[in-house]
């Protein structure tokens, strides 16, 4: 299994511009979490979704920011415009059943820089 | 409030030398707690879940312990290596959506 994968794995990008990330999460996971890491804060989780629909997108910081996932193996990120505080490391995770005995398998992350 | 400290925020120590992270947290209910292993530029990977019956688990130089009356966790490394150098982080799932510490650094000099 090739794991969670996402792309690209670093972003440089100028204030203002929109930025799509990626994830292809492991196949047969049915939950499919957005995490974004920072060293203030550390981990905090954005959105989830359950079998394609997202569950709860109270994580989400602002309307800049969205996410979907149209089908079991494809979501994105998108961030709209984007601004020098969303410079953060981005993780994708995938986990099966959503039981909190289960591990969460992350993606190797995106690294974005906002200018 | 559900909460996850962790401590210390970052650790220094000799190849070799042993070294014992801690986890408090205050969720409630509890069922079960993670400990992660971050290598830089890389993604958590789990090093070993303690359920609420479990006191103590090992996985190999890694040894957790869990005592779910104080609420406190803590990750032992014995005869540390240069590539036990990463942040180590604890989750904790609340009602809604997992709790997260914000890790240890650990670095391991030679």
């Amino acid at each position: 299994d090739a794991g969670v994968i996402q792309s690209p794995r670093h972003e440089v990008t100028e204030m203002g511009q929109e930025v799509t990330l990626r994830c292809k999460p492991i196949s047969g996971h049915d939950y499919l979490f957005w995490y974004r890491q920072t060293m203030m804060r550390g981990l905090e989780l954005l959105i989830y979704f359950n079998n394609n629909v997202p569950i709860d997108d109270s994580g989400m910081p602002e309307d800049r920011f969205s996410a979907k996932m149209p089908n079991a193996s494809f979501s994105t990120l998108k961030i709209q415009p984007s601004e020098p505080r969303d410079s953060a490391v981005y993780f994708c995770a995938s986990t099966l059943h959503g039981s909190s005995y289960n591990e969460q398998f992350f993606g190797p992350g995106t690294r974005l820089t906002v200018l | 409030k559900n909460q996850v400290e962790q401590s210390p925020q970052s650790l220094i120590i000799l190849e070799g030398k042993n070294c014992t992270l801690q986890c408090n947290y205050t969720v409630s209910p509890f069922s079960n707690l993670r400990w992660y292993k971050q290598d830089t530029g890389r993604g958590p990977v789990s090093l070993t879940i303690m359920t609420f019956s479990e006191n103590t688990k090992s996985n190999g130089r890694y040894t957790a312990t869990l005592d779910a009356d104080t609420k406190q966790s803590s990750l032992h490394i014995t005869a540390s290596q240069l590539s036990d150098s990463a942040s180590y982080i604890c989750v904790v799932p609340g009602t809604y959506k997992y709790i997260f510490g914000t890790g240890t650094r650990l670095k391991v000099l030679a």
